[in-house]
């Protein structure tokens, strides 16, 4: 069974870099899947920010794209998101998850990231 | 990039009802669509994929259809539990990917 939790300051100050990591579990990220990065803003609709493969290949949202930087580590299990420039828009629960070719079928219970000085 | 419009955005209906929900896209998708259930609070859970493929567990109440530009989430006979916001995904570009808005199913 994947497990998946996302991890990283729950504030962030406007203009500066949010910082999230995603531990992975109970499978191994070189194996296969995509890892991506999705958010909701509070109330609204989901977001996809981009997604990596173990090799690094990165695959982002163009609206985000000039902004995001995610990255994976496969001695530590784990992928992370780099968000720089935020603002109140970035208010957000970011989620983190597999990305299959069928569609997400394990997600992060998801972490709220609040843009505010 | 590809948009994927849902509608109704929000929708209220009785236990038993039968529910229809429509997602389409901006350009052909062939059969590169998910759907999402998702509760308050909660991570988004895959009830369909491949438009019209049942993911395991999820109750037979559950269907999908549709290819191309135009598909259907349809809920045969609702639910108590089924009252939650429903997300179609396209993965015609995957690994690249978006949502629809989203349809909200309330208890009227």
């Amino acid at each position: 069974q994947v497990q998946l939790q996302e991890s990283g300051p729950g504030l962030v100050k406007p203009s500066e870099t949010l910082s999230l990591t995603c531990a992975v579990s109970g499978y191994s990220i070189s194996s296969g899947y995509y890892w991506g990065w999705i958010r909701q803003p509070p109330g609204k609709g989901l977001e996809w920010i981009g997604s990596i493969y173990h090799s690094g290949s990165t695959y982002y949202n163009p609206s985000l794209k000039s902004r995001v930087t995610i990255s994976v580590d496969t001695s530590k299990n784990q992928f992370s998101l780099k968000l720089s420039s935020v603002t109140a828009a970035d208010t957000a629960v970011y989620y983190c998850a597999t990305q299959a070719a069928s569609g997400i079928d394990y997600w992060g219970q998801g972490t709220l990231v609040t843009v505010s000085s | 990039d590809i948009q994927l419009t849902q509608s109704p955005s929000f929708l209220s209906a009785s236990v038993g009802d039968r529910v229809t929900i429509t997602c389409r896209a901006s350009q052909g998708i062939s059969s590169y669509l998910a759907w999402y259930q998702q509760k308050p609070g909660k991570a988004p859970k895959l009830l369909i994929y491949a438009a019209s493929t049942l993911q395991s567990g999820v109750p037979s109440r559950f269907s999908g259809s549709g290819s191309g530009t135009e598909f259907t989430l349809t809920i045969s006979s609702l639910q108590p539990e089924d009252f939650a916001t429903y997300y179609c995904q396209q993965l015609n570009s995957y690994p690249r990917s978006t949502f629809g808005g989203g349809t909200k199913v309330e208890i009227k």
